[in-house]
């Protein structure tokens, strides 16, 4: 079935450095690809999201990059902050039911001060 | 904007209880969904709405679980009996349309069974 592999599980960078999380899927009909940041005892939260007519999208700090030959997007957060310590995951929408979201399995992000 | 409220926000109850969780989504969307979060599975999708309507309940563990969507601004979630496996954060979310579009999560209710 479709899987969505996610990298790092956890990640460690020292303030005001950059983070990268990789994501690759497996569903080559794939065309929405969305990243949620989840804190402590709430739900996740879009962040933002690229579609696969897309190469790269930027919003402030994050940006997402989408390879679809190799099957795989990424995260970049820039200028890291303390309050971007949260646990990431990444989805990829599959090609037969556009509406449902295949989520990898999140990597817990951590900014030291 | 209000985002998608759920109730309750934890739950604790005994093995073989009925469980009902509940979800108001955002106004004006049309697709619903409910997810299961655990440390094992991650996130899973358990059943997908649209216009009120079950779309796909393929996610749905058992018949012990079900769903309903009496109109566009309220879901529940049912589980009946309820077992210490079905511990887990259930979360509902909800898009403008099904396909390819942003889903907005809820907090999520915490789910202790005993």
């Amino acid at each position: 079935g479709e899987n969505v592999e996610q990298h790092p599980s956890t990640l460690s960078v020292q303030e005001g450095d950059s983070a990268v999380i990789k994501c690759t899927y497996s569903d080559s009909a794939s065309n929405y690809f969305p990243w949620y940041k989840q804190e402590l005892g709430k739900g996740p939260q879009l962040i933002i999201d690229i579609r696969s007519n897309v190469g790269e999208k930027k919003d402030q700090r994050i940006a997402v990059t989408l390879n679809k030959t190799a099957k795989h997007f990424s995260l970049h957060i820039t200028e890291t902050q303390p309050e971007d310590s949260a646990v990431y995951f990444c989805a990829a929408s599959t090609g037969d039911s556009s509406y449902k979201l295949i989520f990898g399995s999140g990597t817990r992000l951590l900014v030291r001060p | 904007d209000a985002g998608v409220i759920q109730s309750p926000r934890h739950e604790v109850t005994e093995m073989g209880q009925e469980v009902t969780l509940r979800c108001k989504p955002i106004s004006g969307h049309n697709s619903l969904f409910w997810y299961r979060q655990t440390m094992m599975r991650g996130l899973e999708l358990l059943i997908y709405f649209n216009n009120n309507v079950p779309i796909d309940d393929s996610g749905m563990p058992e018949d012990r679980f079900s769903a309903k969507m009496p109109n566009a601004s309220f879901s529940t979630l049912k589980i009946q009996p309820s077992e210490p496996r079905d511990s887990a954060v259930y979360f509902c979310a909800s898009s403008f349309r099904g396909g390819n579009q942003p889903q907005h999560f809820g907090d999520g209710t915490r789910l202790s069974i005993l």
